[in-house]
């Protein structure tokens, strides 16, 4: 099993819909978690990250971390075609050495 | 604004060269990491250095090594380049208690390296 996961997509979701993304992580002491977007052929950059259960929001995005289920996702609200980009999740484990990446999820806004 | 600085976007050499990267961050992060990403395979953790002359290796050490004799410097070393080291390389710093949160790493730009 990976220690972080994610569906690799690519995720299809109309322009001004919702788009949902989700990870699930192995290790139950995580307490970091971290969502970064990557457009093609650029470097990841932060969204958003969470630390607590329960729901974080910004602007269009919200993050939502369940640490009994060892998930957290990322809705994106009225989807927008500059969203089309692959949104990699991360974990910082118990050991807090390092964060962990998963493979990423490619989403694809149609207009 | 957080920096992270990469030396080249592109790079080219030959099997068996010694290649150097850099990467510079200016915001006075004590932590400073080296991935390669590669498709289907995401980002995979080389080195990391939690401070001046310290270096840990991640989960693909082989092949490579790293130096860091400033805090600001993290230098990725290939000692002798071989094909499968064909890749992209990305840098990137945090600090605990930072702008972001703790833990946010900031990335550099990247440099796409091909072993010919």
């Amino acid at each position: 099993q990976k220690e972080v996961e994610q569906n690799s997509g690519p995720l299809s979701v109309p322009e001004g819909a919702i788009a949902s993304l989700n990870c699930t992580y192995s290790d139950r002491g995580s307490q970091s978690f971290f969502w970064y977007r990557q457009y093609s052929g650029k470097s990841p950059e932060l969204i958003m990250f969470i630390y607590s259960n329960g729901d974080k929001e910004d602007g269009r995005f919200t993050a939502q971390l369940n640490k009994a289920s060892q998930y957290v996702s990322l809705l994106i609200r009225d989807s927008q075609p500059s969203d089309s980009a692959t949104y990699l999740c991360a974990v910082r484990g118990s050991s807090a050495s390092k964060i962990i990446f998963g493979s990423g999820t490619r989403l694809s806004i149609r207009p | 604004d957080v920096k992270v600085t990469q030396s080249s976007r592109y790079l080219v050499k030959r099997t068996g060269e010694k290649v150097f990267l850099e990467c510079v961050q200016d915001m006075d992060h004590e932590n400073m990491f080296w991935y390669r990403q590669d498709p289907g395979l995401g980002l995979r953790l080389i080195y990391f250095s939690y401070d001046v002359k310290m270096k840990e290796k991640g989960d693909i050490p082989e092949g490579y090594s790293v130096s860091r004799e400033k805090k600001e410097r993290f230098s990725l070393i290939l000692e002798s380049a071989s094909t499968n080291q064909t890749s992209m390389y990305l840098c990137a710093s945090s600090s605990l208690g930072g702008g972001g949160g703790p833990d946010t790493q900031y990335f550099g730009p990247g440099t796409r390296l091909t072993v010919l």
